[in-house]
């Protein structure tokens, strides 16, 4: 079963608008949550994280956002620029069990110009 | 950027034949670890080494081994490739003391086993 999900494989925003990107998960015993962004050929890089007792943390242009009761994060990014299209990665922490990384399917961003 | 290296970059191999894969730090991290990537699986953990000899399995081990003999090297070895086994590679590193756990990835090592 998946713990972490990214529902939509895709999104395309206009360069300078926002860029919204979701994420769901299932387990309640996940302390802390992570996006990573990753360009072709080329390992995940972390972007920005949020402890599952704040519900926002911002750095500069990003943005997340932590809805517990949903069960739902989202990153936006603003405004969003063409560097920043890249696949982005949703992943929880386990506080439970060696404080494991759980990875969302990911969410493939596409900036127009 | 975080001194991590793998090698091969990229590798094609027969079902049924012995792999091995690298990955190679310089950044003395404690944690190092062996993922997967595949199309709407996102990264799924192999397996993980928490110090030299120490190593424990993630969520998809069968089929994997590893071994951690020095801090900078973590090898990961298909023991009788797969096609089900091709997949991208990624190994990562990082300090569990972090206060979230972020972990820094090499490059990759796309493997395609025919």
């Amino acid at each position: 079963d998946q713990q972490v999900k990214q529902n939509s494989p895709s999104l395309s925003v206009q360069e300078g608008r926002i860029s919204i990107l979701n994420c769901d998960y299932t387990n309640s015993m996940f302390d802390y949550f992570l996006w990573y962004k990753k360009y072709p050929a080329e390992g995940p890089t972390f972007l920005i994280s949020i402890s599952s007792i704040k519900d926002k943390n911002e750095d500069g242009r990003f943005t997340v956002f932590l809805n517990k009761s949903a069960k739902h994060l989202s990153l936006h990014i603003v405004p969003s620029q063409p560097g920043d299209s890249a696949v982005y990665f949703c992943a929880a922490r386990r506080g439970d069990s060696n404080y494991q990384l759980i990875w969302g399917a990911g969410t493939k961003l596409i900036i127009k110009p | 950027d975080a001194g991590i290296t793998q090698s091969p970059r990229h590798k094609v191999t027969e079902t049924g034949t012995p792999v091995t894969l690298r990955c190679h730090q310089t950044e003395n991290h404690r944690y190092m670890y062996w993922y997967r990537q595949d199309p709407g699986h996102g990264l799924r953990l192999i397996h993980y080494s928490y110090g030299v000899k120490d190593t424990d399995k993630g969520e998809v081990s069968d089929g994997y081994s590893v071994s951690r003999s020095k801090t900078e090297d973590f090898l990961l070895t298909l023991e009788s490739a797969t096609s089900s086994q091709t997949s991208v590679y990624f190994c990562a590193i990082g300090d569990r003391e972090s206060s979230y756990n972020e972990q820094f990835f090499g490059p990759g090592t796309r493997l395609t086993v025919l």
